[in-house]
């Protein structure tokens, strides 16, 4: 299975983010998705995750301004985040998520910049 | 949320050495305790999980130990594809936390 990350690159503060994540090789059914992201050298922050017939989980500091979604016809995981702010600035990774245990297949990335 | 603490944050090896990164957890995870190696400019990618299961395909030199709260890397002869960012990550509870990072870089 391979991942790719996709979004708008640069987003000015208030704004939303909306980036997807394009499976293949493999069913988006019956797997987890999760998104992490990665301020610019700092460390990894767990986003949340999906499974496609059940309700996502989201990080408590996050859940007010995120929607994790997957469109199962495309093959699609999606994330919105709602109010940017200069601490969205991040690289944001999805990854299957092998349940209970890791996260065993990353997407490259992608680098969001949140400035005025 | 679980804290996750790594030591040391930062390790200088020769190739050939032995190398043991730890990870210490706020409270118990039992034994849902990941390793990942982050190269600059790339995505993590899984070396161990559930503690002390190395993943298919990494190489026999890397290998995991602990459960509850303590936890070990261990890197048996340090060759110079290993050097990089180590990250725990424990999946017991959400929120999914991660270690800070152990950079190891060349003596």
């Amino acid at each position: 299975v391979q991942l790719q990350e996709s979004g708008p690159g640069l987003l000015k503060p208030s704004e939303t983010l909306s980036l997807t994540c394009t499976i293949s090789g493999g069913s988006i059914r019956n797997t987890y998705w999760t998104w992490i992201r990665q301020p610019p050298g700092k460390g990894l922050e767990w986003i949340g995750y999906i499974y496609f017939n059940e309700r996502p989980k989201y990080h408590p500091s996050l859940q007010s301004r995120i929607t994790i979604s997957v469109d199962t016809s495309n093959s699609l995981v999606s994330l919105q985040l709602r109010s940017v702010t200069a601490a969205d600035t991040a690289v944001y990774y999805c990854a299957k998520f092998e349940a209970p245990y890791a996260m065993d297949v990353w997407g490259r990335g992608t680098t969001v910049t949140v400035s005025p | 949320d679980i804290q996750m603490t790594q030591s040391p944050s930062s390790l200088s090896a020769s190739v050939g050495d032995r190398v043991t990164i730890s990870c210490r957890a706020s409270q118990t995870v039992t034994n849902f305790l990941n390793w990942y190696q982050q190269k600059p400019g790339k995505a993590p990618h899984l070396l161990v999980y559930g503690g002390s299961i190395v993943k298919s395909g990494v190489p026999s030199r890397f290998g995991g130990s602990g459960s509850g709260t303590d936890f070990t890397l261990t890197i048996r002869g340090v060759e110079p594809d290993d050097f990089a960012t180590y990250y725990c990550q424990q999946s017991y509870r959400t929120p999914y936390t991660f270690g800070q990072g152990t950079k190891l870089d060349i003596k």
